[in-house]
């Protein structure tokens, strides 16, 4: 497809549990980053990867979290022992990087933790 | 380090009114843009207008309109003509040039038009 996707839409598991979510992000697109939208608040910046170098890991809560990028393309976003303050919504979104442009969003991923 | 206010957690507009949201940015970076989003209550999120420090003028998209005041730090959304369909979450993000920053978010506007 032509936008960012992202799986599951939804995911329900149980506290303590690990969790993978993915990002396809736009083709072409080099710059990818995720986001946390917890209910009713704005977004809170989690990790950013731009072509080739090392990602911006500084908006990562804790040691439970951590995200891949492999090949530049398709993301990982890993959370370890899930407790039930990670339930929230996850975003990833994708931009050119060079020039002012906007950043494309997924639908997200909605996860809970029971 | 850069920082996005939206003092407005929520705003009611009569249908057919004009409506401003406020944004207030801080940077130490003189090169960056500013950016508007719209999230309905689907969850998606919507991009709806830029601004470049350097513009010159406002930017303009169909019904939005950015009011940047560069000395007072400040960008606001204006929707002229309100229509049902504009009641959503709205989020102003900026980030520093050329671009190879994460966008930041601010808390977001609920707004919401009344008919």
């Amino acid at each position: 497809g032509a936008g960012v996707s992202q799986s599951p839409s939804n995911k329900v598991t149980e506290k303590g549990k690990d969790v993978e979510l993915r990002c396809d992000p736009i083709s072409g697109h080099t710059a990818l980053y995720w986001y946390r939208q917890s209910l009713g608040q704005g977004l809170e910046f989690l990790i950013y990867f731009q072509g080739n170098s090392a990602p911006d890991k500084s908006g990562l809560p804790s040691d439970r979290f951590s995200a891949e990028r492999t090949g530049g393309s398709v993301s990982t976003l890993t959370i370890q022992r899930t407790q039930q303050e990670d339930s929230a919504v996850y975003l990833c979104a994708s931009s050119l990087v060079w020039g002012a442009t906007e950043a494309f969003f997924g639908q997200g991923t909605r996860l809970t933790v029971v | 380090a850069q920082k996005i206010t939206q003092t407005q957690p929520g705003m009611f507009v009569q249908e057919k009114e004009a409506v401003t949201l406020d944004c207030t940015y801080d940077t130490s970076d003189p090169s960056y843009g500013l950016f508007w989003y719209k999230q309905p209550s689907s969850g998606e999120m919507i991009f709806l207008i830029y601004q470049g420090s350097y513009d010159q003028q406002n930017a303009t998209e169909g019904r939005y309109s950015l009011n940047f005041q560069k000395a007072r730090k400040s960008a606001n959304l204006v929707i002229s003509a309100s229509q049902l369909g504009d009641s959503a979450m709205y989020f102003c993000a900026m980030r520093e040039l050329p671009g190879n920053t994460p966008l930041v978010f601010g808390k977001g506007t609920r707004l919401s038009v009344i008919a």
